[in-house]
């Protein structure tokens, strides 16, 4: 089955500056990438997602880059916000979509220092 | 997306009990899916139900555990006989169609067992 590996499981950084969070995947067959943010307590939503036919996506302050052939993905955030602390988790799918079949990564603790 | 609804929020269980977690998903959506959480842990995936089917159920332990999807009503997901290794937060995520569209979380309900 897929395996989703994802680094750091810790970030700190700066207010303003940006954080990078990467993840790697096992199964060249998966072809959807989303990313979920998830607050203390609350539920994971996602916030940005990406498919293997696009190496690149942006939305805002957040950008999510794909690299099928080293099958690796990653987070970008620039211009960190005070908002942003928060566990963000990458996953990947088989299916193209969807809940059914998405993996995830353990988790990346992202915390924005004033 | 406060579509989807679990119930209840916090459940405590003493070994050997029943827990019972219910899940109300969008307006519309037939397709659920339970993702297990456990401390400082990403999201294991349990089992996907459509309407009256089990779709997939490989991530689901095979004694204890059962998950239904009824034609009325919400998914219900089934611990016989807790233990206190089930203590987690357990999600429920729906979407409209299997794949290709984007799942929405509950809140989850985080269950103790004493």
């Amino acid at each position: 089955g897929e395996n989703v590996e994802q680094h750091p499981s810790t970030l700190s950084v700066q207010e303003g500056d940006s954080a990078v969070i990467k993840c790697t995947y096992s199964d060249s067959a998966s072809n959807y990438f989303p990313w979920y943010k998830q607050e203390l307590g609350k539920r994971p939503q996602l916030i940005i997602d990406i498919r293997s036919n696009v190496g690149e996506k942006k939305d805002q302050r957040i950008a999510v880059t794909l690299n099928k052939t080293a099958k690796h993905f990653s987070l970008h955030i620039t211009e960190t916000q005070p908002e942003d602390s928060a566990v963000y988790f990458c996953a990947a799918s088989i299916t193209g979509g969807g809940a059914d079949g998405l993996t995830f990564g353990k988790g990346t603790h992202l915390i924005i220092q004033p | 997306n406060a579509g989807v609804m679990q119930n209840p929020r916090h459940l405590v269980r003493r070994r050997g009990q029943e827990a019972r977690l219910r899940c109300s998903p969008v307006k519309g959506h037939s397709h659920v899916y339970w993702y297990r959480q456990l401390p400082e842990e990403g999201l294991k995936f349990m089992v996907y139900l459509q309407k009256e089917n089990i779709i997939d159920e490989s991530g689901m332990p095979k004694e204890r555990f059962s998950a239904e999807f009824p034609k009325e009503g919400p998914s219900i997901l089934r611990i016989q006989q807790v233990v206190r290794g089930d203590s987690a937060a357990y999600f429920c995520a729906s979407s409209q169609q299997g794949a290709s569209t984007e799942a929405f979380f509950g809140q989850g309900t985080r269950l103790t067992v004493v």
